[in-house]
């Protein structure tokens, strides 16, 4: 009963440092998002995909990239790390578009 | 412009009573639905309701009812009976129809207070 897993749950990385967010989701959904959450703004998409082989642009895009080469796996990379990408990080799916979001745990990132 | 708006940044409720958490939309697709998710201190979110917008009822999960208001574009939170454990964050979120590529919105959140 893994449902959307986010690893790691804690990192601190060096300004500069480069990382990938893993995120794998068991319940062979279409649609896979990244959001970041910062205090008070709620959650801001990252990039979104609607299939394998499929990725698109969210509203806060800069800084980040993604890929996604099979249906259960949506990696999150972040080049170059600055302190403006200190964040929880949170990846969810769903099916197809319809239907509530199924959410990570989150992963909090710090860049210091 | 905003297209998920929640215009309590913070409420405070007695135990037991009920508590309304407002949200405001905008959109122009005939198409979506809206949802509300809670993020207690522990961080998790957790989906409590959705509500479509060719849904005739208001959509009811046990203490939890939104009031779908089509024409004044609101969907608020209703919680019954409050409970300690109601303390959290909560959100609303939109997701329009093919205009907007199904594409969830999430507003900047309430935190929920519940007094003994």
């Amino acid at each position: 009963n893994a449902g959307v897993t986010q690893t790691p749950k804690f990192r601190i990385l060096k300004i500069g440092q480069s990382m990938t967010l893993q995120c794998t989701q068991d319940m062979n959904h279409n649609y896979m998002y990244w959001y970041r959450q910062d205090p008070g703004m709620g959650l801001k998409l990252i990039y979104y995909s609607v299939g394998a082989g499929i990725t698109d642009k969210g509203e806060v895009p800069n800084g980040y990239n993604v890929s996604r080469s099979t249906t259960e796996d949506f990696p999150l990379r972040l080049e170059l790390a600055a302190p403006s990408q200190t964040s929880v990080y949170f990846c969810a799916s769903s099916h197809l578009g319809a239907g509530e979001l199924f959410f990570g745990e989150g992963s909090r990132l710090t860049v210091l | 412009a905003q297209k998920i708006t929640q215009t309590q940044p913070g409420m405070f409720v007695q135990e037991k009573e009920a508590v309304t958490l407002d949200c405001t939309y905008d959109t122009s697709d005939p198409s979506y639905g809206l949802f509300w998710y809670k993020q207690p201190s522990s961080g998790e979110m957790i989906f409590l309701i959705y509500q479509g917008s060719y849904d005739q009822q208001n959509a009811t999960e046990g203490r939890y009812s939104l009031n779908f208001q089509k024409a004044r574009k609101s969907a608020n939170l209703v919680i019954s009976a409050s409970q300690l454990g109601d303390s959290a964050m909560y959100f609303c979120a939109m997701r329009e129809g093919p205009g907007g590529s199904y594409i969830p919105t999430f507003g900047r959140g309430t935190s929920l207070i519940v007094h003994p």
